[in-house]
């Protein structure tokens, strides 16, 4: 079955904790991005990327790292989480080029105290 | 920057009543898409439309799309208490790198 893979779907941390969130397609996107998405705030997109060891920030990226060593896998790192990292976050991959659908994770909630 | 807009922010309707949402957008696309959220899922896509497209249909679906406006609509024909999610419009004017930027979307409930 086609799907992205996240994990885990739910964790609550500490303040300053370092964490990773994985993220894992089985369909060979060579596209891959995170977003978090709040209240009022819609989806914000943090780190993409468009192929393996290719990385971009998107509009929300400060206090995460990402990497792309493998096409499948695109993990979100949090080095030192902070209380306003607490969001929910999902991991989105699609083909490359445009006129393409992109497929999501079920999301992890992430809560940081 | 987030590249579309949806309006209204929350529709409420009795099934079988149609719902109509928009999205507006700054810049030029090369498609926009339309993706529905159930509550705190992850979003699945529902239509994709061109920017050399004008109307698209898919089963109770109907989207438009006028560039000259920047502007898109999705309509939902018959609507069902199923149909209760947040629908989300997506450009992919994100410094051409064809991923889709989202907006802040609309919350869709359908009383049954």
């Amino acid at each position: 079955e086609a799907q992205v893979t996240q994990n885990p779907r739910y964790l609550i941390t500490v303040t300053g904790k370092k964490l990773t969130v994985t993220c894992s397609q089985n369909m060979n996107h060579e596209y891959m991005s995170w977003y978090r998405q709040d209240p009022g705030l819609g989806l914000r997109q943090i780190y993409y990327s468009m192929n393996v060891e290719v990385t971009d920030k998107g509009d929300v990226p400060e206090g995460y790292k990402v990497s792309r060593k493998e096409k499948r896998n695109f993990p979100l790192i949090l080095e030192s989480p902070s209380p306003n990292q607490t969001s929910l976050y999902f991991c989105a991959s699609s083909y490359r080029g445009y006129n393409t659908e992109a497929f999501f994770g079920q999301g992890t909630r992430l809560t940081v105290v | 920057s987030q590249q579309g807009e949806e309006d209204p922010q929350a529709l409420s309707i009795q099934e079988g009543e149609n719902a109509t949402m928009n999205c507006s957008y700054k810049t030029s696309i090369n498609n926009l898409q339309w993706y529905r959220q159930n509550s705190g899922r992850g979003l699945v896509h529902l239509i994709l439309i061109r920017s050399n497209e004008r109307e698209k249909h898919s089963g109770r679906l109907r989207v438009t799309l006028d560039t000259s406006k920047k502007s898109s609509s999705l309509l939902i024909t018959a609507s069902r208490a199923a149909d209760t999610a947040s629908y989300f419009c997506a450009t992919d004017a994100s410094g051409g790198s064809y991923i889709p930027t989202f907006g802040r979307g609309t919350s869709l409930i359908v009383h049954p």
